[in-house]
């Protein structure tokens, strides 16, 4: 089953703000990705992190690695309607033939 | 990032047939898939792992006679839904890593919506 909390599950935002998601765990990760699934489609990978206190940019998207390993977040700025979509955060399970992923986070952007 | 196939997107069948799901990496290896159905509004929910050459493994509670998986080479590998009924509708995704990956990423299809009348 799931072992990660993703928060908040929902977000309703103005065009511009930005916005910041997290995802905790009780076991320790040594891998973190974020993806963002539009309606219909797959999940997409924006960002991976590797090491504990690993800060790293996609663009608009920063996400980092918490030093503890028990967590992530993810912060968007100046958000725009196309970011509207569900981001889930994944962790691999230690030898990798296992992904687990939060329950997600609802995104919506009013114009 | 790597590319994974899924094919078909969308597929609407008649209750008691099999519909076939495929599931490519384009462009690596991928020594694993899984597989997930996902239902409305909710997250990724993991039906099974295979790996290139070896019976897949199913999650608990996931029926594997009815969720036919076969991986029989490093680019492809297949979901069949025998005798599908209405409660088997549903987004089908899969997913791929390989060494190239570097094992710790993921790789998503597209996705398959799948109606069952």
């Amino acid at each position: 089953g799931q072992q990660l909390n993703q928060s908040p599950q929902s977000m309703f935002i103005q065009e511009g703000e930005d916005v910041s998601m997290n995802c905790t765990s009780s076991s320790i990760f040594n891998t973190w990705l974020w993806y963002k699934q539009d309606p219909g489609e797959g999940p997409v990978l924006l960002i991976a992190l590797y090491k504990a206190g690993e800060l790293t940019s996609n663009g608009r998207l920063t996400a980092q690695f918490g030093i503890t390993r028990k967590d992530s977040f993810l912060n968007i700025s100046a958000s725009i309607p196309s970011d509207v979509g569900i981001y889930f955060c994944a962790g691999p399970k230690y030898n990798f033939n296992k992904f687990y992923f939060g329950s997600g986070t609802k995104l919506n952007v009013k114009p | 990032g790597a590319v994974v196939s899924q094919h078909p997107s969308r597929v609407i069948c008649k209750s008691g047939t099999s519909v076939k799901i495929e599931c490519r990496s384009l462009d690596f290896q991928a020594t694993t898939m899984f597989w997930y159905r996902q239902f409305p509004k909710q997250s990724l929910m993991l039906m099974a792992t295979s790996n290139e050459g070896s019976k897949a493994t199913y999650e608990q509670g996931v029926e594997k006679d009815k969720f036919l998986i076969n991986h029989a080479s490093l680019t492809l590998s297949t979901l069949t839904v025998t005798s599908a009924h209405p409660e088997d509708s549903s987004f089908y995704i899969c997913s791929a890593t390989g060494s190239e990956a570097g094992n710790t990423e993921a790789f998503f299809g597209q996705g398959t919506r799948l109606t069952v009348v």
